[in-house]
């Protein structure tokens, strides 16, 4: 159990749809990060929260990108008009201060 | 920026051998230091860490020493096991920069029997 759970495991869409992620953690953590991990690289920083507010984004993320943390626990990650480029594992992960943050088993998003 | 360079893959060793994966890091103030690893089929796990200079991170016989002179976190393993093949990731965080991750490219482990 790694404390995170994200939905849907995998997503097979057609290029130009939206797709949108959740990240769900089980306990509470103040700080939660996306990262994307393409097939033989190392997970790249997308954005986080603390709690609720939204800290900083990587220029990764483009204008097609959007996240939110509501009400500080659970988060989304849309993507609008997705491209070939998208395909990749979508990471979540749940940190608290300087603590090992704790990863999800990621969505992994495939486009047609 | 921060960047972290770690040894290309695939790294193939009989069971029982010597496992060395090497990291460098290049970071503008002090960050902490990790190995994450992922197995076949699995999420991202947290492997060890060190969070100063000269600390030894330490866990499941892996090991690894924060030396800043040299900026450097490589992993050894004295022993490995069929059980250890995953692919490793070296990373590092600073508190200033939120405690984002950034990761290295991973390095493929291939433990023979």
């Amino acid at each position: 159990d790694t404390g995170v759970s994200q939905d849907p495991r995998h997503k097979i869409t057609k290029r130009g749809q939206n797709v949108t992620f959740r990240c769900d953690p089980i306990s509470e953590h103040n700080r939660l990060y996306w990262y994307r991990q393409t097939l033989g690289q190392g997970p790249e920083f997308l954005t986080y929260f603390q709690n609720e507010a939204q800290l900083e984004k990587s220029r990764l993320l483009s204008d097609r990108f959007s996240a939110e943390r509501p009400k500080g626990s659970f988060s989304t990650l849309e993507i609008q008009r997705t491209e070939q480029g998208d395909s990749a594992m979508y990471l979540c992960a749940l940190g608290t201060g300087n603590q090992p943050q704790h990863f999800g088993d990621g969505t992994r998003l495939s486009i047609l | 920026g921060n960047s972290v360079t770690q040894m290309e893959g695939p790294v193939t060793l009989s069971e029982e051998a010597f496992l060395t994966i090497n990291c460098t890091y290049t970071a503008t103030g002090y960050p902490s230091l990790f190995w994450y690893v992922q197995y076949p089929g699995e999420g991202l796990q947290l492997l060890l860490k060190a969070t100063k200079a000269d600390d030894k991170g330490s866990n499941k016989g892996f090991e690894a020493t924060y030396r800043k002179e040299t900026t450097s976190f490589h992993l050894e393993k004295g022993s490995v096991q069929v059980s250890d093949s995953a692919v490793y990731f070296c990373a590092l965080s600073e508190g200033a920069a939120g405690n984002k991750l950034t990761f290295g490219g991973g390095t493929r482990v291939l433990v023979k029997p």
